[in-house]
């Protein structure tokens, strides 16, 4: 059974905030909260992860509610290159095990 | 550092065939792993290999065998392909780069008939 829940879709408006949101309602607290990203069937790169914190880096940020159950990624400034599918992904940091879901669809536009 | 690459890219298969997908890192990553994607899906483990010697099944390890064959190089085999394992196969490795994340291959897109 998936561990995360994201919306199948969302479009966002180039140069604006896109904001996508996962829910993750069962995590352990030893599980970080990964954010991945697959542009038109490239292999998946990765973009953030955390585990109580928020965290930013040169490519987003990502938002962890109080109690872990969910979390906003946040691409500041969306350009076109940014059209991809969102992978928010429950894990821990050993081995790397990573357990994919559907993802989200992004789609910006000009 | 080329990262992860995979040969071949592309593959067509008739059913019965057997064949090898190749897999590298020069990234000194203990941890490397296989994964297939069908259309419209997310990415499903087949089988991982967390250290030099070791190889472990993940979720689909169906018609599929694995090989460690040194630090860099993880190989997946289909002995016998079927149409099922139509997909696009995608290699990854795992390590530190100021904080762990996973690096994957380009992809290959295999076909049986």
């Amino acid at each position: 059974d998936a561990k995360t829940t994201q919306p199948p879709s969302m479009d966002c408006a180039e140069g604006r905030a896109a904001n996508l949101p996962c829910n993750h309602s069962t995590i352990s607290g030893n599980e970080y909260v990964y954010w991945y990203r697959q542009i038109h069937s490239q292999g998946p790169q990765y973009i953030i992860h955390g585990l109580k914190n928020n965290e930013t880096n040169e490519m987003a940020s990502l938002i962890i509610t109080e109690d872990r159950k969910s979390s906003t990624l946040i691409l500041p400034h969306a350009t076109l290159r940014d059209t991809a599918v969102y992978y928010c992904i429950v894990g821990t940091d050993s081995w790397g095990k990573l357990q994919f879901g559907a993802g989200t669809q992004v789609v910006v536009t000009p | 550092n080329a990262g992860v690459t995979q040969t071949p890219k592309f593959q067509v298969l008739k059913t019965g065939q057997s064949m090898t997908l190749q897999c590298a890192q020069d990234m000194n990553h203990n941890s490397m792993y296989w994964y297939r994607q069908d259309p419209g899906m997310g990415l499903r483990l087949i089988y991982y290999s967390a250290s030099e010697g070791t190889t472990d099944k993940g979720e689909v390890p169906n018609g599929y065998n694995v090989s460690r064959l040194n630090k860099r190089e993880f190989s997946l085999r289909l002995e016998s392909a079927a149409p099922s394992q139509t997909s696009v196969y995608f290699c990854a490795s795992w390590g530190w780069a100021g904080s762990y994340e996973q690096y994957f291959g380009p992809g290959t897109r295999l076909t049986v008939t």
